[in-house]
Parts: C-alpha cells; sequence; structure tokens
C-alpha cells in the first residue's frame, strides 16, 4: 500500500462546481501539503500544514480551501472549480525532525470542462 | 526570494552517453538541497538530499554534488529506464518546512 495515497486518481467536473480532493497518509509525518503542478511551471505550493491546528497558504491559494481532519488526512477542495485549475494535483508529506524531504502521492489529475 | 532554475529543460541522451543536469539556486540559508524523479503521471521520487557545498551522494547510475550556488545531476552509461523528469528543490531558513521546486530537466534515454 502507498505510504500518501490521494483519492480520485482522475476526475473530469463542470464548471462552478464544488470538488475535494483527498490525501490519507501512514508515514506518521506532521506535514502535509498541496501542490498543483502544470506543464512549464513545475510543482507550485497550495497550501500546507504543520500540525492539526496549524494550516498555511502557499504560493496560489487563492480558489482552494484546505482542512486538516486528523493527523493523516488533509483535503483540498475547490469551492467553485473553473477550467484554469485544470491541472495534476499532488499531496506530499514530511517531517519535522530535520528532514525535510517531502514524499509524494501519485496524484490527482482534475479537468474542469 | 527563493529561486531555483533547472537546466536543461529536455536532453535527449544515447544509451550510455553520460551527461550533467544542472540545478542553480538562489537561497537564503540553505538548509537543504533536493533531487526528485518523476515518471509520467506520478508522483515525485525522492533520490537525494545535499545539505552542505562539497556534498557528494550516489545511487545507481546517478551522483548528486553540491557548491554554495548549484547542483549537479551526473548521468553515468545511462539506460532507457533512466529516462523521467528529474526535479531540484530547496529548503531554505526563510521558508520554514517547504520545498521551493525548479522547472525540472526531461530525459530521454535512447537505446
Amino acid at each position: 500500500d502507498a505510504d500518501v495515497t490521494q483519492t480520485p486518481r482522475n476526475r473530469i467536473t463542470k464548471t462552478g462546481k464544488r470538488i475535494m480532493l483527498e490525501c490519507s497518509q501512514t508515514k506518521g509525518h506532521d506535514r502535509m501539503y498541496w501542490y498543483r503542478q502544470d506543464p512549464g511551471l513545475g510543482l507550485r505550493l497550495i497550501y500546507y500544514s504543520f500540525d492539526v491546528k496549524d494550516i498555511n497558504k502557499g504560493e496560489i491559494s487563492d480558489g482552494y480551501s484546505v482542512s486538516r481532519q486528523a493527523q493523516a488526512k488533509f483535503s483540498l477542495s475547490l469551492e467553485s472549480a473553473i477550467p484554469n485549475q485544470t491541472a495534476l494535483y499532488f499531496c506530499a508529506t514530511s517531517d519535522s525532525g530535520g528532514h525535510t524531504e517531502a514524499f509524494f502521492g501519485q496524484g490527482t489529475r482534475l479537468t474542469v470542462v | 526570494e527563493d529561486q531555483v532554475t533547472q537546466s536543461p529543460e529536455a536532453l535527449r541522451l544515447q544509451e550510455g552517453e553520460s551527461s550533467s543536469l544542472n540545478c542553480s539556486y538562489t537561497v537564503s540559508g540553505l538548509r537543504g538541497l533536493f533531487w526528485y524523479r518523476q515518471d509520467p503521471g506520478k508522483g515525485p521520487e525522492f533520490l537525494f538530499t545535499l545539505y552542505s557545498a562539497g556534498e557528494e551522494k550516489e545511487k545507481e547510475r546517478l551522483k548528486a554534488t553540491l557548491t554554495k550556488k548549484e547542483s549537479f545531476l551526473h548521468i553515468t552509461a545511462p539506460k532507457p529506464e533512466d529516462s523521467a523528469t528529474y526535479l531540484c528543490a530547496v529548503h531554505g531558513s526563510s521558508n520554514t518546512g517547504k520545498l521551493i521546486f525548479g522547472q525540472g530537466t526531461t530525459l530521454q534515454v535512447k537505446p
């Protein structure tokens, strides 16, 4: 089983719909992240959380919200999806003990039509 | 502002033809430089962490090196299965806990 699991893996939704992407991890890490990846733009940070009560905006948080339901769960919501939110979304985790390498999920490919 | 620039954007090699990928960075207080491999449609897979200039790490045909301004990922005698996008990221003291990624180098190794 994957250490970082994202659901769904693929999703097509219509403009204006609300959609939630979910992430769960079994690594026991405190820190969780949501990134989006677009061709030519690399990985950009949307939101990050250092523990259940700590949520922070990344560089491109507009149009997104998150919820840290438990140490192991971190969900990303698009309140009203728009076509330029079509991208590959990744959840990642890292620990807080000095080793900051992040471990990524397999990604969610989201298409907004 | 922390920045990471990778070059080239794309690299085509023949099997066995060694080469290097470059990652130039600007960061206030480097706490770590990371290399990842990403296959199409999959999440990045962690390869190496380098913490200080002069440090080197090796794994199979890959060797990562670090100076105060850049890192190199050397690929020795590559095989087709080394084809992937290689991502570089930095963690700086002004971005506690966050990784800043470069745009990646897409490597294609032809048999």
